[in-house]
């Protein structure tokens, strides 16, 4: 089991550019989450999936973040322009049931840095 | 929505003495509240959990303790060690139509050798 697996795990991009991250969860893991995490806010649920199926995108700061699940193996989330707050850690995570019936497995997450 | 607030911000403990984070929340019908232990650089990793049904849990030198009439939980960690250094998070999972997990904001545990 390689566990949650992302990429890059570093980006670096000037504001305006569009950042795309990837997200490979744990096969069989029906549940796939999406977090930031920074100093000021901690850790942030931005959306997340079931069954490819967004259940939750409440926590998505605004429309320049989108986020997609086109098979149970991918998912991404993109931000379209980038801006200098968007700069973070970005982590998948995947669970075998939803948040309540199992834990939840994290990436190594990508950390993004927006000049 | 839930709300979870998490005490100390920070915490220094000689090795060998016992740590508590303590954590209260504010939905009445959460029923579910896991802790997270993440290390420097690392990803978030779940140490032990809690479900309503039960007032503590054990796992070696971790425990977890639930008050639902006060709404508050807590980790405890005895004869802590160099390699309990670590952010700790608690969270509680939300009710309604998208359950989900809300985080604390983390707890800077240092166990001074």
């Amino acid at each position: 089991d390689a566990g949650v697996i992302q990429s890059p795990r570093h980006e670096v991009t000037e504001m305006g550019q569009e950042v795309t991250l990837r997200c490979k969860p744990i096969s069989g893991h029906d549940y796939l989450f999406w977090y930031r995490q920074t100093m000021m806010r901690g850790l942030e649920l931005l959306i997340y999936f079931n069954n490819n199926v967004p259940i939750d995108d409440s926590g998505m700061p605004e429309d320049r973040f989108s986020a997609k699940m086109p098979n149970a193996s991918f998912s991404t989330l993109k931000i379209q322009p980038s801006e200098p707050r968007d700069s973070a850690v970005y982590f998948c995570a995947s669970s075998v049931q939803g948040p309540d019936n199992s834990p939840l497995h994290f990436g190594n997450g990508t950390r993004l840095t927006v000049t | 929505g839930e709300n979870v607030e998490q005490h100390p911000s920070t915490l220094s403990v000689q090795e060998g003495d016992s740590a508590v984070i303590k954590c209260t929340y504010s939905d009445s019908a959460s029923n579910y509240f896991p802790w997270y232990k993440q290390e420097l650089g690392k990803r978030p990793q779940l140490i032990i959990d809690i479900r309503s049904n039960v007032g503590e849990k054990k796992d070696q030198r971790i425990a977890v303790t639930l008050n639902k009439t006060a709404k508050h939980f807590s980790l405890h960690i005895t004869e802590t060690q160099p390699e309990d250094s670590a952010v700790y998070f608690c969270a509680a999972i939300t009710t309604g139509s998208a359950r989900q997990l809300t985080f604390g904001s983390g707890t800077q545990l240092t166990v001074l050798p």
